[in-house]
């Protein structure tokens, strides 16, 4: 079975600061998927990105980036100077190779609060 | 363009009412899924289905039965709504092959509250 944690329920910062998600996955396949995805206060789900487990390069999109390292099973993800529209919950998930109809496995979220 | 539509967005109704969502998609996919996101927000897989054949079924009520005409719309069904039943509904379609392999988009949700 497929498990995702997310350890931090909730992150606090104050605007223009850098902030970090923490995202552990476990799983037995070799070959699997890791995502982001961001759900404003809006209600909607936005996919931000996505990894397979054969391609451990670091990525980097405008203010985001993401840290992807097997030795450790972790996927953080990365906000460089914060802004109060990134105020939202960041949900880290999981997926395993071999057809494309499974489903993703969720963390918990991360509600991540950046003040002005 | 939306990509994925769902309808309705709220649902308000009483405890034993059967009611349905349908879902939408435009983007071509094979494979469609619907979640639940309970009032903690977890994201749980409920069905998926891939060229109208149901892929998974995890622990969910026999109340609920998805229903899939074609490949672009999947509906579900719910029978006797309980209160439990609360909860946001997202659909989500996914393309396996090629660079997009495996992303799943979501609907914007349909919130059912019961009463």
């Amino acid at each position: 079975a497929q498990k995702v944690t997310q350890a931090q329920t909730e992150i606090s910062v104050v605007e223009k600061e850098d902030v970090t998600l923490d995202c552990v996955y476990e799983t037995r396949d070799t070959t699997y998927y890791l995502f982001w995805y961001k759900q404003p206060p809006s209600g909607e789900l936005v996919f931000l990105i996505r990894r397979n487990s054969f391609d451990e390069q670091n990525e980097i999109s405008g203010r985001y980036s993401w840290n992807f390292q097997k030795s450790t099973s972790s996927f953080n993800f990365t906000i460089t100077a914060s802004q109060v529209v990134d105020s939202a919950v960041y949900f880290c998930a999981l997926s395993v190779g071999g057809g494309g109809a499974d489903g993703l496995t969720f963390g918990k979220g991360t509600h991540l609060i950046i003040q002005p | 363009d939306t990509a994925v539509s769902q309808t309705p967005k709220y649902l308000v109704t009483q405890m034993g009412n059967d009611k349905s969502i349908k879902c939408e998609q435009n983007l071509g996919h094979d494979t469609m899924y619907w979640y639940k996101q309970d009032s903690k927000k977890f994201l749980k897989i409920m069905f998926s289905y891939n060229n109208k054949e149901l892929i998974i079924n995890e622990t969910v009520p026999n109340r609920f039965s998805p229903k899939s005409p074609d490949k672009a719309h999947l509906n579900l069904h719910i029978n006797s709504l309980e209160l439990g039943d609360s909860a946001v509904y997202f659909c989500a379609s996914s393309q396996w092959g090629g660079e997009d392999t495996d992303t799943q988009y979501f609907g914007p949700g349909t919130r059912l509250t019961v009463l």
